[in-house]
């Protein structure tokens, strides 16, 4: 069964600089999540996307964005890079309706910042 | 402050033994009551998940227990295996009809199966 793709899978910046994560959901999905999980943390919602419209938000620094395509993938962007946004950033997709709604998640970006 | 609660922080138990992980939630209008399986450097797979109107679920060696009275619930793998050894995360999902729903993960418990 295809799962979440994301890319890169690891990538590397220096302070300042900038960084772009993509996410392509599981077909038929259209709901995307945006998690980041620092070392030994548990994931935290950082926001999600509905039909391409931001649907809800979390703790996300003002220097991230994201947006929803209308093929469903997703990207978030980040910006004036802190070494404190070292950690690995997870996406999830479900489809909404129903009890269902399981989130699945990709294998996750690690973000390194030096 | 954290919405999940989740103990203990790790555990170790015997290969054959039956681990126990235990959490807690605050808000009453969670609808659906997940745990994932976190392997190194993986994403959070999903392991069973149960909702809040069943006290119990059973899929093969993983059982979750659920009390909504005591807003507490837990997982119990039975027969314990090297192969289980991981990172479980209990989580709470926000109601239908608010936003997107998003996941709110407990701490987490690393588990250890020795041979």
């Amino acid at each position: 069964a295809a799962g979440v793709i994301q890319s890169p899978r690891h990538l590397i910046k220096e302070k300042r600089e900038t960084a772009t994560l993509k996410c392509y959901p599981i077909p038929r999905h259209d709901t995307v999540y945006w998690y980041q999980q620092g070392p030994g943390q548990d994931p935290q919602f950082l926001i999600s996307f509905y039909e391409k419209m931001q649907s809800d938000k979390g703790s996300i620094p003002d220097r991230f964005s994201a947006q929803q395509f209308s093929d469903y993938h997703s990207e978030l962007n980040m910006s004036s890079l802190e070494l404190g946004d070292s950690a690995l950033y997870f996406c999830a997709s479900s489809q909404r309706g129903g009890w269902g709604r399981e989130q699945y998640f990709g294998p996750g970006t690690r973000l390194t910042v030096t | 402050q954290q919405q999940v609660k989740q103990s203990p922080q790790s555990l170790i138990v015997q290969k054959g033994g039956i681990s126990i992980i235990n959490c807690a939630y605050e808000n009453t209008a969670f609808d659906y009551f997940p745990w994932y399986q976190q392997f190194p450097g993986k994403g959070p797979a999903l392991l069973i998940a149960i909702r809040p109107d069943v006290s119990e679920k059973k899929e093969g060696r993983f059982t979750i227990s659920f009390n909504k009275s005591a807003k507490q619930f837990s997982l119990h793998i039975m027969d314990s295996q090297p192969g289980d050894s991981a990172t479980y995360f209990c989580a709470a999902r926000s109601p239908p009809g608010s936003s997107a729903s998003k996941i709110i993960f407990g701490s987490g418990t690393r588990l250890s199966i020795r041979p």
